[in-house]
């Protein structure tokens, strides 16, 4: 079966310092991955999406990355956190190819001070 | 550009009784599917339901259902039977278009009251 992992849990990092959470995919091959942030109060919102290895689409300009360097791996990154970059991110994968249905890993929730 | 409209942020509901979830969006695809997710207090986000739109008949999973009128551009949950574990955040999703990614509403808050 397939499972999604997220790490860390909980981070509380300071303004101007780096990010980098791990998304992780097992049990498939090829999925399409997603990095949503859902900010308090709010609904999902999608950063970013890949549909293969170093294939990334970015779909809110800001100052968050991603990148993809394995076929199961999504890493989604920062030089410099802004205040308003808290917020709960969830990883998600999808194989194009059954029901078009997206599953959620555990998820981070970023507190950033 | 699609968008989801979920207008009741919250909603409570006896327990053992049933409610409905309000949900409408936009769109100018006529392939397309669409979500319910549920988000309790773990965060962590759970398939509910899901819809296709070329199917007329209203999807079903155990005590949860929806309404969906595609003319209407319409999709409703209903949760028959209510329990406490179904307190929690609800999320109507529309995917649809070349990228396929999901477009959420801003959720519902519902909370089963013994």
């Amino acid at each position: 079966s397939q499972t999604i992992h997220q790490w860390p849990a909980t981070l509380v990092q300071p303004v101007g310092s780096p990010l980098s959470l791990e998304c992780t995919v097992e049990g498939t091959s090829n999925p399409n991955l997603y990095w949503y942030r859902q900010a308090a109060g709010r609904g999902l919102q999608l950063l970013f999406y890949s549909v293969g290895i170093g294939q990334i689409s970015s779909e809110v300009p800001q100052n968050l990355s991603a990148s993809r360097p394995q076929d199961r791996q999504f890493i989604l990154s920062s030089k410099k956190l802004l205040l308003s970059d808290s917020g709960f991110y969830l990883c998600a994968w999808e194989t194009p190819w059954h029901y078009n249905e997206q599953f959620f890993g555990p998820g981070t929730r970023l507190t950033v001070l | 550009a699609q968008t989801v409209t979920q207008s009741q942020p919250e909603m409570s509901v006896q327990e053992a009784e049933t409610v409905t979830l309000s949900c409408t969006y936009d769109t100018s695809e006529n392939n397309y599917y669409l979500f319910w997710y549920k988000q309790p207090p773990s965060r962590q986000m759970i398939l509910v339901i899901r819809q296709e739109a070329y199917k007329q008949q209203n999807a079903t999973e155990n005590r949860f259902s929806v309404n969906f009128q595609k003319a209407a551009k319409s999709f409703s949950l209903k949760i028959s039977d209510s329990q406490l574990g179904d307190t929690a955040m609800y999320f109507c999703a529309f995917e649809g278009g070349s990228q396929g990614n999901l477009i959420f509403g801003k959720g519902t808050k519902l909370s089963v009251k013994p």
